[in-house]
Parts: structure tokens; C-alpha cells; sequence
């Protein structure tokens, strides 16, 4: 069974101190890693797509790394808008492109103070 | 920008009740999903739907819940008989033929 682990559970920052958020998954081979950034109340709006080890996307303040078992996501200098719950999720190799469903972690809460 | 969108954005309903879902994909994209997210708890599949047919589904989508394409356009979720713990927020996604997933802002759906 696919699984995601997102790690910490909650962040508080300061405006401009950079830190990092955890995905550790296991899953029976990797299709695609992705990062999505959901608002309160709202839907999960995707940021970043990651297909293999090594694979680095930036936007903005946003980096996201993948290693074989985990994915970093990076932010630089953030700033209040930044605040949110990110998360994480996984899409198995199957031999049915057609289904390909996501399997997510938890989020990290953040929380980004002026 | 092309955007899933969803209606109602909020539903009560009694226990019992049928209650409908809709959603509107991004007009070139050729696969559905439909997840949901009990309060405080993880997003969690519930069916992948393409070419007129469940392509997967998850243990939570019983016989009570079904998918349908009725037109060219719309994508909706039918629960028939609503029970209190299918409380929670109910997202559509969709893709064209790349991986990622398209989410709508999501329904609302309170069972009481």
C-alpha cells in the first residue's frame, strides 16, 4: 500500500526565515511526485510535478527536490502570503494509465508571521 | 487559465437523502477523479473515471456512490443515500494526458 508521511506537521515562521517541509513516501514504483498548495477551504492547487531522483523545480520562493524516498520543499525568504498547507502526493506506476490515482500525506501547516 | 469548477459550493442534507455533485473539467482533458477530505484528516481517492467507465475506485466507493458524464462537459457524484460520516469536502480533479491533476475549489457537504 501506497504510503506518505509529511513532516512537520505545523511551521510558524518569520517573514524571510527560510525552511524546509518533509514528504517521505513508499510506494511500489514511483510515477510522479507532486507538491499542491490548498488554502483554507479551498481545493489543493498544484505547484510542482517531480518524475525522478535528482529532479529539482523551482517557483518563486518554492523549491521542490526528490530523492528514492523523500521530497524536500524549500522556501526561500517567505513571505505572509506564503502562509498555507502544503502537500504532498504520490502517483504509482500502474500498467492503467487511466487511473493513476494520488495518494497524499497529511500537509504541513505554515504559518508565516511578519 | 482553464479551471475545474464545482457546484454547490456548499450542500446540507438529511441523512438519507440523495444528493448530487457537479463538476465542471477543463474542456480538453480526458480523465476524472473525484477525491474527498473528511475535516482535518488527508485527502483520500475515491474514483478515476475515463472514457465513459470507472477506471479505478477506492473501498470508501461503495454501492451507495456512483460517477456519471452525463453530457460533453459535466462530471458528477451521486450519493444515494447520505449518511453522517459522508461529511466532509468533496474535491473533482482532472487531467489531459499529462500526470498532473487539476483540482475544483470543492463541495461542501454537511449530513445531518
Amino acid at each position: 500500500e501506497d504510503q506518505v508521511t509529511q513532516s512537520p506537521e505545523a511551521l510558524r515562521l518569520q517573514e524571510g526565515e527560510s525552511s524546509s517541509l518533509n514528504c517521505s513516501y513508499t510506494v511500489s514504483g514511483l510515477r510522479g511526485l507532486f507538491w499542491y498548495r490548498q488554502d483554507p477551504g479551498k481545493g489543493p492547487e498544484f505547484l510542482f510535478t517531480l518524475y525522478s531522483a535528482g529532479e529539482e523545480k523551482e517557483k518563486e520562493r518554492l523549491k521542490a527536490t526528490l530523492t528514492k524516498k523523500e521530497s524536500f520543499l524549500h522556501i526561500t525568504a517567505p513571505k505572509p502570503e506564503d502562509s498555507a498547507t502544503y502537500l504532498c502526493a504520490v502517483q504509482a506506476a500502474t500498467i492503467k494509465a487511466a487511473g493513476n490515482k494520488l495518494t497524499f500525506g497529511g500537509g504541513t501547516r505554515v504559518l508565516v508571521k511578519p | 487559465e482553464p479551471e475545474v469548477t464545482q457546484t454547490p459550493s456548499h450542500q446540507v442534507t438529511q441523512m438519507g437523502q440523495e444528493v448530487i455533485l457537479r463538476c465542471v473539467p477543463i474542456s480538453n482533458h480526458l480523465y476524472f477523479y473525484w477525491y474527498r477530505q473528511i475535516l482535518g484528516q488527508k485527502v483520500e481517492f475515491l474514483v478515476s473515471f475515463y472514457n465513459n467507465e470507472i477506471s479505478e475506485k477506492s473501498e470508501i466507493f461503495d454501492d451507495q456512490f456512483s460517477v456519471e458524464r452525463p453530457d460533453g462537459s459535466n462530471f458528477t457524484l451521486k450519493i444515494r443515500s447520505t449518511k453522517l460520516e459522508d461529511s466532509a469536502m468533496y474535491f473533482c480533479a482532472s487531467r489531459e494526458l499529462s500526470e498532473t491533476q487539476y483540482f475544483g475549489p470543492g463541495t461542501r457537504l454537511l449530513v445531518l
